[in-house]
């Protein structure tokens, strides 16, 4: 089964350094692959979205994401972290399964990040 | 602004009550989708919907139940035999196709009396 994992459960970085989440997949094909963002009692807002093609997205909010095939991995990135962006990070694989036409969509558990001034 | 709506943003729950959350969607999304978090979890799917009268039962269905009599509504029935119900619960749709993000309304924090 397809599975996401996100091996940081809590990340805390300086304002204005730079960022990485990392976020791996295990699936037999090539996924299609989101980050969302959420803040505290929010809703989770889509931040890129990785299909085809070019393997680094770029996002809103200045994240981009590299999609590498051969370490199963779509790491989101920032060169300068704000303190706004302290929040949760969910990766995200979407698959659609062939026995039932659902559109799945499979998170990770989750990075919440810690900005310190 | 188009978006999807969930209410009330705050429920609670009495022993042996059944409890509807409210989703609506002005998107014109075909699917919808319930979900259930947990601290320090990513998002469950309880049930989804791909199209109006039709959903499945997600991963963990059991305890909760839907309609889709309308294509931009998709409430969600915690039940009674829903032993654990505490947990933040999301509504999510999107357009037909794999490849379509799903759009989050800002969820419902449903508690225990």
């Amino acid at each position: 089964a397809q599975s996401v994992t996100q091996p940081d459960i809590h990340i805390t970085v300086s304002e204005g350094a730079s960022l990485e989440l990392r976020c791996n997949y295990s699936y037999g094909a090539t996924p299609y692959l989101f980050w969302y963002v959420q803040s505290p009692g929010q809703g989770l807002q889509l931040l890129l979205k990785y299909f085809s093609g070019d393997t680094l997205v770029q996002g809103i909010k200045g994240f981009e994401a590299e999609f590498k095939r051969s370490q199963s991995s779509f790491n989101l990135r920032k060169p300068s972290v704000h303190w706004s962006d302290a929040a949760e990070y969910f990766c995200a694989v979407g698959l659609l399964l062939p026995d039932t036409g659902r559109r799945a969509l499979t998170f990770g558990s989750g990075t919440r990040l810690q900005v310190q001034p | 602004d188009g978006g999807i709506t969930q209410s009330p943003k705050y429920l609670f729950r009495k022993e042996g009550q059944n409890v509807t959350l409210s989703c609506e969607q002005n998107l014109n999304h075909d699917a919808m989708y319930w979900y259930r978090q947990d601290p320090g979890q990513g998002l469950r799917l309880i049930y989804y919907s791909q199209i109006v009268n039709d959903f499945q039962k997600g991963d963990i269905a059991e305890g909760y139940s839907v309609s889709r009599e309308k294509k931009e509504s998709f409430p969600l029935t915690v039940t009674s035999a829903q032993k654990n119900p505490t947990a933040f619960y999301l509504c999510a749709s999107n357009d037909r196709g794999p490849n379509q993000p799903q759009h989050f309304g800002d969820g419902t924090r449903l508690s225990i009396l």
